[in-house]
């Protein structure tokens, strides 16, 4: 279906250490989006991406999009405590897209 | 200051209440929703508006009620009849109602006892 799959749900990096986090679809996505949520908080929209392999950079965070448009990833490079929380994406319900289908989230945990 | 305000931040009650969760706009947003996450879980849509005056069911509406009388105004009433609503509440706009590009409140922290 229009289900977004992430993965994985848990990481636990030491601070330094690089992190990955993946968003798959079995359907093509017109675009997805990317969310952050510290611990306690809110969730804050990142980047969205709508083209084929499309790269997109934010410091250390590099976000892509896969080529057939069914697949996006987050990689973080030497993770800092800050960037404790969840990590979600979101894709546009395809046959109605006033509401967004959102993955499960992946949380990442860093060790100082 | 622009941006989403959802009020109460932390709201205790009874068993058997219903309980209005407020949630303002500034934003000159169209779109606007209601999301539930329990701890250590994603979000589940309650319901949307795309547009003043209406607005649509989500994926978990049942024990729930909203309005839409404001374009700045969405607030969600959670009845009696919601079997488990200790739950953050998250409030949400949007420049359009294509869902892209959600905007959120700092959420709501409801506790029935």
């Amino acid at each position: 279906g229009q289900q977004v799959m992430q993965i994985p749900q848990y990481q636990h990096v030491q601070e330094g250490e690089d992190f990955t986090t993946y968003c798959n679809s079995s359907t093509t996505l017109s675009n997805i989006q990317w969310y952050k949520q510290r611990p306690g908080g809110h969730p804050v929209f990142l980047i969205q991406l709508v083209k084929s392999g499309e790269v997109k950079k934010q410091k250390r965070l590099t976000f892509q999009f896969g080529e057939a448009k069914k697949n996006s990833s987050l990689h973080i490079t030497a993770t800092q405590t800050t960037d404790v929380g969840t990590y979600f994406c979101a894709r546009p319900n395809a046959g109605n897209n006033r509401k967004l289908i959102w993955g499960l989230g992946t949380s990442l945990a860093v060790n100082p | 200051d622009g941006g989403i305000t959802q009020s109460p931040k932390y709201l205790f009650r009874k068993e058997g209440q219903n309980v209005t969760l407020s949630c303002e706009q500034n934003l000159n947003h169209d779109a606007m929703y209601w999301y539930r996450q329990d701890p250590g879980q994603g979000l589940r849509l309650i319901y949307y508006s795309q547009i003043v005056n209406d607005f649509q069911k989500g994926d978990i509406a049942e024990g729930y009620s909203v309005s839409r009388e404001k374009k700045e105004s969405f607030p969600l009433t959670v009845t009696s009849a919601q079997k488990n609503p200790t739950a953050f509440y998250l409030c949400a706009s949007s420049p359009t109602a294509d869902g892209n590009t959600i905007y959120f409140g700092e959420g709501s922290w409801l506790t029935v006892v």
